[in-house]
Parts: structure tokens; sequence; C-alpha cells
């Protein structure tokens, strides 16, 4: 069935320092969210991605779409404490179809 | 607050109980999902429903099922509990699935822990 793997499990930085997240999907996808959440918290929607190759930016957050539209990253930059927590992709290889989270990355920030 | 109302947030049972969790979605929203997170997981998909019909199954055991109701309420009746079904069990609310705008609003959870 459809996997969408995502990696690191884990990522501690310092604070100031860049992020990145990856996330694979064994299928094609129609499209890609991403969502953030905070520890104790639900998970919050903060964007979805569309077309091959697409780019969005929110603030210091970086959203890619690969050209395949199997894969797909989120990049922060210049982390801040309020970055701490888990991202998710999620993803769906039609618009009908099922939302299929990843495994989530888990970011964790040294003041 | 996302709109999505589950109750009750925390729930303690005994293995072989049977349990349901409760999910009011967003107003206006005609889908729901449930998603079970175990300590330290991913979003596990259980099952969507739309507008009161199943849409979507994921790797839902058998002792568990669903329904959602003419209000759009859903419930998720979790039966013969193991202590391996101790999770944190989101339901999902969004506007209407196949428009490919599906923006899911997730309740607080609820928190099962099976003793």
């Amino acid at each position: 069935g459809q996997q969408v793997m995502q990696i690191p499990q884990y990522q501690h930085v310092q604070e100031g320092e860049d992020f990145t997240t990856y996330c694979n999907s064994s299928t094609t996808l129609s499209n890609i969210q991403w969502y953030k959440q905070r520890p104790g918290g639900h998970p919050v929607f903060l964007i979805q991605l569309v077309k091959s190759g697409e780019v969005k930016k929110q603030k210091r957050l970086t959203f890619q779409f690969g050209e395949a539209k199997k894969n797909s990253s989120l990049h922060i930059t210049a982390t801040q404490t309020t970055d701490v927590g888990t991202y998710f992709c999620a993803g769906q290889r039609s618009s009908a179809s099922k939302i299929i989270f990843g495994s989530g990355t888990r970011l964790s920030i040294r003041p | 607050d996302s709109g999505v109302t589950q109750t009750p947030k925390h729930l303690i049972t005994a293995t072989g109980q049977r349990v349901t969790l409760r999910c009011s979605p967003r107003s206006g929203d005609l889908s729901v999902y449930w998603y079970q997170q175990s300590l330290d997981q991913g979003l596990q998909f259980l099952i969507q429903y739309y507008n009161g019909e199943e849409r979507a199954k994921g790797n839902i055991l058998e002792r568990f099922s669903a329904q959602q109701f003419p209000d759009l309420h859903s419930e998720l009746n979790l039966s013969s509990l193991e202590l391996g079904d101790s999770a944190l069990y989101f339901c999902a609310s969004s506007v209407e699935p196949g428009q490919g705008l599906e923006k899911l609003f997730f309740g607080s959870g609820t928190q099962l822990s099976v003793l």
C-alpha cells in the first residue's frame, strides 16, 4: 500500500541553525501537506503543495514539492525556540483518496 | 481552537473492555477522519467518513468500528481492548474531500490508557 517515509526521525539543533526534514512517497502524489504538532498538542495544518516543482514560503519556512511529485521537503531558516515540535508531511495519491501521514520529524532546539 | 471537539479527553480502562470515543467536526465540515498516535509514533490512519458514509479505510482492527451520524458527529468504538491499544486517538475534519484542497482540522485528541 501507499507509504510515506520521513527523515530524520529526530533533529536537535542550536537556536539559529537551519533545519530540514524530507518526505518520500512510494507512489506519485496528487498533493502533499505539512503539519506541525507542538509537544502535548494536536497537528496543525501549515501548507499544501499541489504542482510539480512547487516552492512555497511562509516567513522562515520553505516548502518544496519534487518534480516527480514523490518527495517533499520543509526547510526552516534560523530556528527559534517556537519552532519546537514534530513536523509531519501527509500525502494523497488522488484528491479523493485517504491522507497518509509520514512518521514525522521531531525538532528540539538548544537555546 | 480548531473547532473540532473530541470527548472524553482522557480515558482509563481495563483490558477486555469496550469504549466509545466521540468527535464533533467543525461546523460545515462533512468529512471526519480518525487517526491513532502511539507514544512517539506517527499518525496511523484508521478510517474516514463523508456525510455519513464510509469513504476510506486504513489499518483499522476488526475490534474497532466507527460511524458518522446524520448530525455529522462521529464515534469510534474500540472493543476487547488490549494493552497495545493505549494511544492518543485524533479526530480530524475537512470541508469536502475530492476537491484537491483537503485541509485537516484536528481535535485535541482522546488519550486512551488500557491497564
